[in-house]
Protein backbone atom coordinates (compact mmCIF):
# COMPACT_ATOMS: atom_id res chain seq x y z
CA UNK A 1 0.00 0.00 0.00
CA UNK A 2 1.33 3.33 -0.36
CA UNK A 3 1.37 6.21 1.95
CA UNK A 4 3.01 9.88 1.95
CA UNK A 5 3.25 11.43 5.56
CA UNK A 6 3.61 15.28 5.98
CA UNK A 7 4.80 15.26 9.44
CA UNK A 8 4.45 19.10 9.67
CA UNK A 9 0.66 20.28 10.24
CA UNK A 10 1.48 23.84 9.87
CA UNK A 11 4.86 26.15 9.62
CA UNK A 12 4.54 30.22 10.15
CA UNK A 13 7.56 32.49 8.63
CA UNK A 14 7.95 35.89 8.53
CA UNK A 15 8.44 37.20 4.90
CA UNK A 16 11.35 36.46 2.97
CA UNK A 17 12.34 33.62 5.06
CA UNK A 18 12.90 30.30 3.41
CA UNK A 19 11.46 27.49 4.27
CA UNK A 20 11.10 23.60 3.82
CA UNK A 21 8.56 21.10 3.66
CA UNK A 22 8.95 17.63 4.28
CA UNK A 23 7.41 15.05 2.54
CA UNK A 24 7.96 11.01 3.53
CA UNK A 25 6.28 8.59 1.16
CA UNK A 26 6.10 4.66 0.89
CA UNK A 27 5.50 2.34 -1.63
CA UNK A 28 6.35 -0.61 -3.29
CA UNK A 29 6.70 0.16 -6.64
CA UNK A 30 10.38 0.60 -8.44
CA UNK A 31 8.20 2.87 -10.82
CA UNK A 32 6.11 5.79 -9.11
CA UNK A 33 5.47 9.65 -9.55
CA UNK A 34 5.73 11.97 -6.83
CA UNK A 35 4.07 15.79 -6.86
CA UNK A 36 3.30 18.38 -4.91
CA UNK A 37 0.67 20.85 -5.28
CA UNK A 38 -0.69 24.20 -3.82
CA UNK A 39 -4.20 24.25 -2.09
CA UNK A 40 -4.87 28.14 -1.77
CA UNK A 41 -7.66 29.38 0.22
CA UNK A 42 -9.63 29.33 -2.66
CA UNK A 43 -10.06 25.32 -2.96
CA UNK A 44 -8.36 24.61 -6.15
CA UNK A 45 -5.02 22.36 -6.26
CA UNK A 46 -2.48 23.80 -8.42
CA UNK A 47 -0.37 21.45 -9.90
CA UNK A 48 3.83 22.55 -8.58
CA UNK A 49 5.79 19.31 -10.13
CA UNK A 50 6.50 16.12 -11.00
CA UNK A 51 9.06 13.83 -10.69
CA UNK A 52 9.50 9.88 -11.39
CA UNK A 53 11.19 7.71 -9.52
CA UNK A 54 14.32 6.78 -11.86
CA UNK A 55 14.71 11.50 -11.83
CA UNK A 56 17.02 11.95 -8.49
CA UNK A 57 18.02 15.32 -10.24
CA UNK A 58 17.27 18.23 -8.08
CA UNK A 59 14.83 20.60 -9.24
CA UNK A 60 14.84 24.33 -9.17
CA UNK A 61 12.13 26.91 -10.60
CA UNK A 62 12.31 30.19 -9.61
CA UNK A 63 12.31 30.34 -5.56
CA UNK A 64 10.66 27.00 -5.66
CA UNK A 65 13.30 24.12 -5.23
CA UNK A 66 12.76 20.22 -4.55
CA UNK A 67 15.29 17.86 -3.41
CA UNK A 68 13.95 14.02 -4.39
CA UNK A 69 16.19 11.26 -1.93
CA UNK A 70 15.48 7.51 -2.54
CA UNK A 71 17.50 6.59 0.13
CA UNK A 72 15.66 8.52 2.19
CA UNK A 73 12.39 7.66 0.83
CA UNK A 74 12.00 11.64 0.88
CA UNK A 75 10.73 14.65 -1.63
CA UNK A 76 11.08 17.93 0.20
CA UNK A 77 9.91 21.24 -1.23
CA UNK A 78 11.87 24.46 -0.49
CA UNK A 79 10.29 27.86 -0.77
CA UNK A 80 13.46 30.58 -1.11
CA UNK A 81 12.65 34.09 -0.15
CA UNK A 82 8.70 33.41 1.24
CA UNK A 83 6.39 35.85 -0.17
CA UNK A 84 2.74 36.50 1.34
CA UNK A 85 1.53 34.84 -1.87
CA UNK A 86 2.96 31.34 -0.99
CA UNK A 87 0.12 31.40 2.17
CA UNK A 88 -1.30 28.05 1.52
CA UNK A 89 -1.73 24.27 2.45
CA UNK A 90 0.58 21.96 0.14
CA UNK A 91 0.47 18.88 -0.70
CA UNK A 92 2.58 15.81 -1.75
CA UNK A 93 1.24 13.24 -3.30
CA UNK A 94 2.62 9.77 -4.97
CA UNK A 95 1.22 8.06 -7.26
CA UNK A 96 2.10 4.56 -9.18
CA UNK A 97 3.53 3.98 -12.61
CA UNK A 98 0.91 1.40 -14.12
CA UNK A 99 -2.80 1.29 -13.84
CA UNK A 100 -4.66 3.56 -12.00
CA UNK A 101 -2.46 5.92 -11.46
CA UNK A 102 -4.16 7.61 -8.60
CA UNK A 103 -2.62 9.89 -6.13
CA UNK A 104 -2.01 9.08 -2.97
CA UNK A 105 -1.92 12.27 -1.04
CA UNK A 106 -0.37 13.51 2.27
CA UNK A 107 -2.64 15.47 5.14
CA UNK A 108 -0.86 18.61 3.76
CA UNK A 109 1.19 21.19 5.57
CA UNK A 110 -0.36 24.82 5.86
CA UNK A 111 1.70 27.36 5.12
CA UNK A 112 1.36 30.95 6.46
CA UNK A 113 3.87 34.22 5.80
CA UNK A 114 3.66 36.66 8.08
CA UNK A 115 4.48 40.41 6.25
CA UNK B 1 -6.98 26.03 -23.22
CA UNK B 2 -9.68 26.00 -20.41
CA UNK B 3 -9.24 24.22 -17.26
CA UNK B 4 -11.24 21.99 -15.34
CA UNK B 5 -14.55 23.07 -14.63
CA UNK B 6 -16.74 21.82 -11.76
CA UNK B 7 -20.72 22.53 -10.75
CA UNK B 8 -21.81 23.76 -8.83
CA UNK B 9 -19.10 25.55 -6.46
CA UNK B 10 -20.66 24.71 -3.35
CA UNK B 11 -24.16 23.33 -2.21
CA UNK B 12 -26.32 22.95 0.96
CA UNK B 13 -28.54 20.42 1.49
CA UNK B 14 -30.36 18.49 3.76
CA UNK B 15 -29.71 14.67 5.02
CA UNK B 16 -31.48 12.73 3.14
CA UNK B 17 -31.97 14.66 -0.54
CA UNK B 18 -29.86 13.67 -3.41
CA UNK B 19 -27.54 15.33 -4.90
CA UNK B 20 -25.66 15.90 -8.21
CA UNK B 21 -21.77 17.41 -9.12
CA UNK B 22 -21.09 17.78 -12.98
CA UNK B 23 -17.14 18.50 -13.81
CA UNK B 24 -15.74 19.10 -17.52
CA UNK B 25 -12.31 17.97 -17.86
CA UNK B 26 -9.33 19.83 -20.19
CA UNK B 27 -11.00 18.96 -23.54
CA UNK B 28 -9.06 15.60 -24.71
CA UNK B 29 -8.37 14.20 -21.80
CA UNK B 30 -9.51 11.02 -21.69
CA UNK B 31 -9.07 10.24 -18.10
CA UNK B 32 -10.90 11.71 -15.44
CA UNK B 33 -10.58 11.35 -11.68
CA UNK B 34 -13.12 12.00 -8.59
CA UNK B 35 -11.34 12.47 -5.01
CA UNK B 36 -13.39 13.89 -1.99
CA UNK B 37 -11.51 16.00 0.51
CA UNK B 38 -12.63 16.68 4.49
CA UNK B 39 -11.75 18.94 6.24
CA UNK B 40 -7.54 19.29 7.09
CA UNK B 41 -6.93 16.21 5.24
CA UNK B 42 -5.56 15.52 1.86
CA UNK B 43 -8.41 14.43 -0.63
CA UNK B 44 -8.76 10.66 -0.98
CA UNK B 45 -9.21 8.90 -4.46
CA UNK B 46 -13.02 8.17 -5.29
CA UNK B 47 -13.08 6.51 -8.80
CA UNK B 48 -11.83 6.93 -12.22
CA UNK B 49 -12.96 6.82 -15.90
CA UNK B 50 -11.07 6.28 -19.20
CA UNK B 51 -13.03 7.75 -22.01
CA UNK B 52 -16.36 6.34 -20.92
CA UNK B 53 -15.69 3.24 -18.85
CA UNK B 54 -15.47 3.53 -14.75
CA UNK B 55 -12.56 1.02 -14.44
CA UNK B 56 -11.90 1.58 -10.43
CA UNK B 57 -14.40 2.47 -7.54
CA UNK B 58 -13.12 3.03 -4.41
CA UNK B 59 -14.62 1.10 -1.25
CA UNK B 60 -15.08 4.95 0.22
CA UNK B 61 -17.63 4.73 -2.62
CA UNK B 62 -20.34 3.48 -0.60
CA UNK B 63 -23.69 2.18 -2.95
CA UNK B 64 -25.49 5.70 -2.29
CA UNK B 65 -22.93 7.06 -4.93
CA UNK B 66 -23.08 6.85 -8.28
CA UNK B 67 -20.70 8.39 -11.09
CA UNK B 68 -20.89 8.58 -14.82
CA UNK B 69 -19.04 9.95 -17.80
CA UNK B 70 -21.46 9.06 -20.99
CA UNK B 71 -19.95 10.22 -24.24
CA UNK B 72 -16.35 10.21 -22.60
CA UNK B 73 -16.72 13.78 -22.09
CA UNK B 74 -18.36 15.25 -18.84
CA UNK B 75 -19.16 13.58 -16.37
CA UNK B 76 -21.27 13.54 -13.07
CA UNK B 77 -21.39 12.60 -9.53
CA UNK B 78 -24.57 11.70 -7.75
CA UNK B 79 -25.16 11.11 -4.17
CA UNK B 80 -28.35 9.65 -3.38
CA UNK B 81 -29.88 9.98 0.46
CA UNK B 82 -26.87 12.13 1.87
CA UNK B 83 -25.56 11.99 5.25
CA UNK B 84 -24.04 14.54 7.22
CA UNK B 85 -20.62 12.42 6.48
CA UNK B 86 -21.13 13.26 3.11
CA UNK B 87 -19.62 16.99 3.92
CA UNK B 88 -16.83 17.44 1.85
CA UNK B 89 -15.37 18.78 -1.18
CA UNK B 90 -15.63 17.04 -3.98
CA UNK B 91 -12.92 17.52 -6.71
CA UNK B 92 -12.24 16.06 -9.89
CA UNK B 93 -9.29 15.99 -11.62
CA UNK B 94 -8.76 15.06 -15.40
CA UNK B 95 -5.25 13.81 -17.36
CA UNK B 96 -4.47 12.41 -20.41
CA UNK B 97 -3.13 8.63 -20.84
CA UNK B 98 -1.48 7.54 -24.04
CA UNK B 99 0.33 4.30 -24.67
CA UNK B 100 0.35 3.30 -20.62
CA UNK B 101 2.13 6.89 -20.07
CA UNK B 102 -0.05 9.55 -17.98
CA UNK B 103 0.28 12.60 -18.23
CA UNK B 104 -0.15 15.01 -14.88
CA UNK B 105 -3.82 15.25 -13.05
CA UNK B 106 -5.01 18.48 -13.20
CA UNK B 107 -8.01 19.62 -10.81
CA UNK B 108 -11.24 21.47 -10.82
CA UNK B 109 -12.05 24.16 -8.19
CA UNK B 110 -14.03 21.50 -6.11
CA UNK B 111 -17.81 21.05 -5.64
CA UNK B 112 -18.14 22.22 -1.56
CA UNK B 113 -21.04 20.16 -0.31
CA UNK B 114 -22.95 20.69 3.00
CA UNK B 115 -25.26 18.12 4.50
CA UNK B 116 -27.59 19.71 6.95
Amino acid sequence: AQKVTQAQTEISVVEKEDVTLDCVYETRDTTYYLFWYKQPPSGELVFLIRRNSFDEQNEISGRYSWNFQKSTSSFNFTITASQVVDSAVYFCALSEHFGNEKLTFGTGTRLTIIP
Amino acid sequence: DTGVSQDPRHKITKRGQNVTFRCDPISEHNRLYWYRQTLGQGPEFLTYFQNEAQLEKSRLLSDRFSAERPKGSFSTLEIQRTEQGDSAMYLCASSLETGGYQETQYFGPGTRLLVL
